[in-house]
């Protein structure tokens, strides 16, 4: 079945460090890729997705490719701040399944902690 | 527009009790998600609906454990009877019918049962 893997955490790191959450996946079908994140006390947000091979995701200075030579989907950011503190998950959507629907298989989250 | 929407935000109760959690989806979303986060566990997914209709409930861990969706803009998870390993947080999500749609996640229900 589907399954995502991401690096255990937590990660810790300094104010304007760089940041790269590892994440791969095993699919049957033709995969989306979501990252969410989950700040502290909240429901879990999209963050990005890429819906086919070689796609790009990006927001608020994160990035994500879809590479499905090495199955994986790995988060960047160039320069994290304070306020990117929080769990981040990532995700796959089984498209090629009809009935496996929009299903959300996710990974176990990585808690990240940015510090001044 | 309004996102998902779940009540209550935190329920504490005692074991033995019926809980009720429920989750108003996004107007026009067909699909409807319940899942339940813990520590120990993680994110798992519980039931799915489509078209209020359950399509996947393979999570749910008990039979004390049953959800509804009797419209396409309510559905309730219930606990009965609750007990202590059923603390966590239940979360609900929408989404767009078919596949590939980004599910949408409400605030959250925290639940202690004591």
């Amino acid at each position: 079945g589907d399954s995502v893997t991401q690096m255990e955490g937590p990660v810790t790191l300094s104010e304007e460090a760089f940041l790269t959450i590892n994440c791969t996946y095993t699919a049957t079908g033709y995969p989306s890729l979501f990252w969410y994140v989950q700040y502290p006390g909240e429901g879990l947000q999209l963050l990005l997705k890429a819906t086919k091979a070689d796609d790009k995701g990006s927001n608020k200075g994160f990035e994500a490719t879809y590479r499905k030579e090495t199955t994986s989907f790995h988060l960047e950011k160039g320069s994290v701040q304070v306020s990117d503190s929080a769990v981040y998950f990532c995700a796959l959507s089984d498209g090629g399944i009809k009935a496996a629907g929009n299903k959300l298989t996710f990974g176990g989250g990585t808690r990240v902690l940015v510090k001044p | 527009d309004a996102g998902v929407i779940q009540s209550p935000r935190h329920e504490v109760t005692e074991m033995g009790q019926e809980v009720t959690l429920r989750c108003k989806p996004i107007s026009g979303h067909n699909s409807l998600f319940w899942y339940r986060q813990t520590m120990m566990r993680g994110l798992e997914l519980l039931i799915y609906f489509n078209n209020n209709v359950p399509i996947d409930d393979s999570g749910m861990p008990e039979d004390r454990f049953s959800a509804k969706m009797p419209n396409a803009s309510f559905s309730t998870l219930k606990i009965q009877p609750s007990e202590p390993r059923d603390s966590a947080v239940y979360f609900c999500a929408s989404s767009e019918q078919g596949v590939k749609q980004t599910q949408y996640f409400g605030p959250g229900t925290r639940l202690l049962v004591l």
